[in-house]
């Protein structure tokens, strides 16, 4: 049983095109997380969300939007991919950020 | 800005030997967390430190956190190819409510 589940896997694209990436988690966590991975392993957090409210917006382009229904689940909208937007894309979820989150396994995004 | 500088980048080593892994930072954390990435997958957490000089141990991996909570190290012992990942560390700020990671260490082990 997957304790944090994100989907796709892998998203090819084209440059211009919408696309989704949907996160669940089932361990009851209050905190969910979008991390961008870029192709030097580099972590970077995106957004945060603690049962349904953005928390944290970083210096993120608005073509970026975070949806959370409700707080075991945190979605990515992406407007108008870009070349530049290629990266793994990780969700997280945490009861305490400073006692350590929980990972999905990734989306890797090509945008071509 | 808080940064985590992680050394060595690059690792590569032959079964058996020892190694460490350094994760220093000019900003306090409440806690230093270390995670494995292994490709296709997500960070998995090794453990966490949030105590300034607390040392914890993992079968053959030892976790130190500095005194003054601003650095931390990862000491392998007798590594295995079983060991090869990323290591990442990372800090955490119950105030913030974020984790700032370092750059990762890619770590071989060549049987």
């Amino acid at each position: 049983d997957t304790a944090v589940s994100q989907t796709p896997k892998y998203l090819v694209t084209q440059m211009g095109n919408d696309k989704s990436i949907k996160c669940e988690q089932n361990l009851g966590h209050d905190t969910m997380y979008w991390y961008k991975q870029d192709s030097k392993k580099f972590l970077k957090i995106m957004f945060s969300y603690n049962n349904k409210e953005l928390i944290i917006n970083e210096t993120v382009p608005n073509r970026f939007s975070p949806k959370s229904p409700d707080k075991a689940h945190l979605n990515l909208h992406i407007n108008s991919l870009e070349l530049g937007d290629s990266a793994v894309y990780f969700c997280a979820s945490s009861q305490d950020a400073a006692y350590g989150y929980t990972f999905g396994s990734g989306t890797r995004l090509t945008v071509v | 800005t808080q940064l985590l500088e992680q050394s060595p980048q690059f690792l590569s080593i032959q079964e058996g030997e020892n190694l460490t892994v350094y994760c220093n930072s000019s900003s306090v954390f409440s806690s230093l967390q270390w995670y494995r990435q292994e490709p296709g997958e997500g960070p998995v957490l090794l453990v966490t430190v949030v105590t300034g000089g607390e040392v914890k141990k993992l079968k053959r991996l030892t976790f130190q956190f500095g005194d003054a909570r601003k650095d931390s190290s990862l000491h392998i012992t007798a590594a295995q190819p079983g060991d090869t990942g990323l290591y990442l560390c990372a800090g955490g700020s119950s105030n913030t409510g974020k984790l700032i990671f370092g750059q990762g260490t890619t770590l071989q082990v060549k049987p």
